[in-house]
């Protein structure tokens, strides 16, 4: 099975902090993916990536920053943490959508809050 | 463009009952449709899917049926038990690119 492991369940930070999430996946997929999942809002997409280095905006990039060095690890960056990015963040991998109905693993999620 | 919708809950179900719940999409092309799954204090797995019109995914007792013509890909389950009781998400995967479009979730819950 495929297994995207994030770093931490609960991680508390305080604002302005420099906060790194983490991401590794174990089945050599080329994308990768960051949500934050909010209520009523569902999964809106932060940064993605299909390649290591290559990395594009989702929805909601403003804040945030990502990091793709080696093809199984993928980083969120948030330069300055504020209280407005206290959230659920969700990781993903996925074979790219050319091979027909690939789905996108999950990992866990980190519950991240910002004091 | 592309884009899911799905319908509100929360939803509240007495155990083995009839569950539907609708999710319609808008898409270019033919897409590949998802159910997820999110129990309380996990990420997503995925539930089903489906990859061209007239498909039917099934797993754990649920069903969805990719129906072109209606642009749905509701999830139904014919007598839900209270370990159901998650957040569902209906996504769906472009032919081409990368990304997945997600709906905003379906929260379950079944009581006994």
């Amino acid at each position: 099975d495929v297994k995207v492991t994030q770093s931490s369940r609960y991680l508390v930070k305080r604002t302005g902090e420099k906060v790194f999430l983490e991401c590794v996946q174990d089945m050599d997929h080329e994308n990768m993916f960051w949500y934050r999942q909010d209520p009523g809002l569902g999964l809106r997409l932060i940064y993605f990536s299909y390649d290591v280095k290559m990395k594009e905006k989702g929805d909601i990039p403003e804040g945030y920053s990502v990091s793709r060095e080696k093809k199984e690890r993928f980083s969120l960056i948030l330069e300055s943490a504020s209280t407005n990015q206290t959230s659920m963040y969700l990781c993903a991998s996925s074979l790219p959508t050319g091979k027909r109905g690939q789905p996108q693993h999950f990992g866990d999620g980190t519950r991240l809050s910002i004091l | 463009g592309n884009s899911v919708t799905q319908m509100e809950g929360p939803v509240t179900l007495s155990e083995e009952a009839f569950l539907t719940i609708n999710c319609t999409y808008t898409a270019t092309g033919y897409p590949s449709l998802f159910w997820y799954v999110q129990y309380p204090g996990e990420g997503l797995q995925l539930l089903l899917k489906a990859t061209k019109a007239d498909d039917k995914g099934s797993n754990k007792g649920f069903e969805a049926t990719y129906r072109k013509e209606t642009t749905s890909f509701h999830l139904e389950k014919g007598s839900v038990q209270v370990s159901d009781s998650a957040v569902y998400f209906c996504a769906l995967g472009r032919e081409t690119g990368n990304q997945f479009y997600f709906g905003t979730g379906t929260s379950l819950t079944v009581i006994p």
